[in-house]
């Protein structure tokens, strides 16, 4: 079964300073990857994903993720964090052939962001 | 704007009561899906619907119930039976291809009181 592990649940960093958030997954052939981010009490937003080509995929809000098949890896990158980019981050992997086109999301890494 | 809708935002339930969590979409989207979102779980599937009065249960189906009567509505149920339904629920859709990821509505927030 297809399955997502972000390690980090909360992490802090200082405005300015550069952000990766981790994201493991198991998938037996080539996922469909997204990450999404989620203020408090809101809906997910879509930040980026993966299917298929470029590995170094772009995503809004200066976010970009590199898809790394040999580390089933799929990490978030951010050069400079700005103080509201602070939020909850998941990210998810997918279709899952069980149930139709659903993704399996990660437990989600909370961003702190020192002023 | 096209969009997903949920209401209300807030909702409280009594024990042993019915309450129902409004979805409803104008993206013309023909998938929709039901989550339900706690603290450091993630989100886990309850229903979806692939199309018009079909639908499928997830991974935590046990106390809540769904219909599709229209391809733009797809409300939940949280039934008496759902004993620990304190949670963020979120609504999704998908348009065609699971490339595209979903959108998502801004939740409802279910408290028991």
């Amino acid at each position: 079964a297809q399955s997502v592990t972000q390690p980090d649940i909360h992490i802090t960093v200082s405005e300015g300073a550069s952000l990766e958030l981790r994201c493991n997954y198991s998938y037996g052939a080539t996922p469909y990857l997204f990450w999404y981010v989620q203020s408090p009490g809101q809906g997910l937003q879509l930040l980026l994903k993966y299917f298929s080509g470029d590995t170094l995929v772009q995503g809004i809000k200066g976010f970009e993720a590199e898809f790394k098949r040999s580390q089933s890896s799929f990490n978030l990158r951010k050069p400079s964090v700005h103080w509201s980019d602070a939020a909850e981050y998941f990210c998810a992997v997918g279709p899952d052939d069980n149930y139709g086109q659903n993704f399996v999301f990660g437990p989600g890494t909370r961003l702190s962001v020192l002023p | 704007d096209g969009g997903i809708t949920q209401s209300p935002k807030y909702l409280f339930r009594k024990e042993g009561q019915n309450v129902t969590l409004s979805c409803e979409q104008n993206l013309n989207h023909d998938a929709m899906y039901w989550y339900r979102q706690d603290p450091g779980q993630g989100l886990r599937l309850i229903y979806y619907s692939q199309i018009v009065n079909d639908f499928q249960k997830g991974d935590i189906a046990e106390g809540y119930s769904v219909s599709r009567e229209k391809k733009e509505s797809f409300p939940l149920t949280v039934t008496s039976a759902q004993k620990n339904p304190t949670a963020f629920y979120l609504c999704a859709t998908i348009d065609g291809s699971a490339s595209y990821g979903y959108t998502f509505g801004s939740g409802t927030r279910l408290t028991v009181v």
